[in-house]
């Protein structure tokens, strides 16, 4: 089965500072997505970033951008400029071929002022 | 559009009785999932459905907990005779059917979740 890793259960950044949050992933499959969802307090996932595993390229959504290296089988979220709104649980997701959808831990991410 | 509908918001249980979670997906959706979540943990799946059909079950425990997904109406997961360790928020996702080209980049659509608490 496949599994996601977040290493940093909590993680804490200065106000208009960047931050990373780690993820790794183990799977034997080739083609799959991997995802990172945002729970704020409201406890609403929301989806951040997407990145399917066949593109080279690097996803990015405004302030939001991914370092996905294949081979590494890591998948890490870099968040710049970041703001007091950025606060919240973030969730690194796999999803395999097979439909199924499988979560790390988290990672509780503190916006400093 | 409605998104994933989850009810209740809130639901206290004493020890013994029973859960009943209910899930509407968005419209056009036939898949829906179950997860659950601990305090200060991530999303644990528990059974994945379409229409009529139980898919993966893996993580669903043995015992007390069965999950429905009906030709018409909500999903439905129930919880028989609950202990104090059920207490937990429960989410649904649905996600839309669609040709496999498509399907891997669709994203899952989460409702509010249903916080059980049991006494």
């Amino acid at each position: 089965a496949q599994t996601v890793t977040q290493s940093q259960p909590e993680m804490s950044v200065q106000e208009a500072e960047t931050v990373t949050l780690s993820c790794t992933y183990d799977t034997s499959e080739s083609d799959y997505y991997l995802f990172w969802y945002k729970q704020p307090p409201s406890r609403q996932m929301i989806l951040v970033i997407r990145q399917e595993a066949y593109k080279q390229q690097n996803a990015t959504e405004n302030r939001f951008s991914v370092n996905f290296q294949k081979a590494a089988k890591s998948f890490s979220l870099k968040i710049s400029d970041s703001q007091l709104g950025d606060a919240a649980m973030y969730f690194c997701a796999y999803r395999s071929t097979g439909n199924q959808f499988y979560f790390g831990t988290g990672t509780s991410l503190t916006v400093i002022p | 559009n409605a998104g994933v509908m989850q009810n209740p918001r809130h639901l206290v249980r004493r020890r013994g009785q029973e859960a009943r979670l209910r899930c509407s997906p968005m419209k056009g959706h036939s898949h829906v999932y179950w997860y659950r979540q601990l305090p200060e943990e991530g999303l644990k799946f528990m059974v994945y459905l379409q229409k009529e059909n139980i898919i993966d079950e893996s993580g669903m425990p043995k015992e007390r907990f069965s999950a429905e997904f009906p030709k018409e109406g909500p999903s439905i997961l129930r919880i028989q005779q609950v202990v104090r360790g059920d207490s937990a928020a429960y989410f649904c996702a649905s996600s839309p059917s669609g040709g496999v080209a498509s399907r891997l980049g669709e994203k899952l659509f989460f409702g509010s979740g249903t916080q059980l608490s049991v006494l």
